[in-house]
């Protein structure tokens, strides 16, 4: 069975520092989101992306944070310059269509900004 | 804003029963709304999705029920398990480009 795949399970970085979560959405998928999860906290929405192109962000995506499709099958969540409350599980998702189908979630990226 | 309630925190059963969660929304008028099962460090898997039309939708152990006019979903495992231990999310459409808002979740326990 198909599925969203993310690496790397874990990272580590210092407070300023940049990083790149990667994502493998599902092949024939056409919308991309990224979510994340502060531990003990509710599953958020940061942004969703069709036509290589963003097409809503919610509040937390501000301009530290960034998305890209370099290619064909990766997607990725660059933060610019990670603050300690960046520390969470990133989730990324993948949709068929838009409406009436389900989202496939990533097994996460567990972020820990030190 | 909208709001969405999942009532419990936590819900402990013992196997074989049939376990009843609940999901509340204000504010909101969602064309359809999904149940995910979350378990720890994992990424939430998709179980039920059902319609603004549907009043009922079942799949193996597993029954969700959609009220518009209470604002409330309802999800049961009926002859629960062990394995059934883990925490539910209810989730409704978010924007118009399909992105999700999440309850908190309940945590479910299924005791032997």
């Amino acid at each position: 069975e198909p599925e969203v795949t993310q690496t790397p399970s874990h990272q580590v970085t210092q407070m300023g520092q940049e990083v790149i979560l990667r994502c493998v959405p599902i092949s024939n998928h056409l919308y991309f989101y990224w979510y994340r999860q502060i531990l003990g906290q509710k599953v958020e929405f940061l942004v969703s992306f069709y036509n290589n192109e963003i097409s809503e962000k919610s509040e937390i995506f501000d301009d530290q944070f960034s998305v890209e499709r370099p290619d064909g099958s990766n997607f990725t969540l660059k933060i610019r310059s990670t603050k300690l409350e960046d520390s969470a599980m990133y989730f990324c998702a993948s949709r068929y269509q838009e409406i009436y189908y389900e989202q496939y979630f990533g097994p996460g990226t567990r972020l820990t900004v030190t | 804003s909208q709001k969405i309630e999942q009532n419990s925190e936590a819900l402990n059963i013992q196997e074989g029963k049939t376990a009843t969660l609940t999901c509340n929304y204000t504010n909101y008028s969602p064309a359809y709304l999904q149940w995910y099962r979350q378990d720890p460090g994992r990424g939430p898997v998709f179980l039920l999705l059902i319609r603004e039309n549907e009043k009922e939708k079942r799949k193996e152990r597993l029954k969700v029920t959609f009220d518009t006019t209470l604002k409330q979903s309802l999800f049961h495992i009926t002859a629960s398990q062990p394995a059934d231990s883990a925490t539910y999310l209810c989730a409704l459409e978010g924007g118009s480009q399909g992105n999700l808002i999440f309850g908190k979740g309940t945590k479910l326990s299924v005791k032997p």
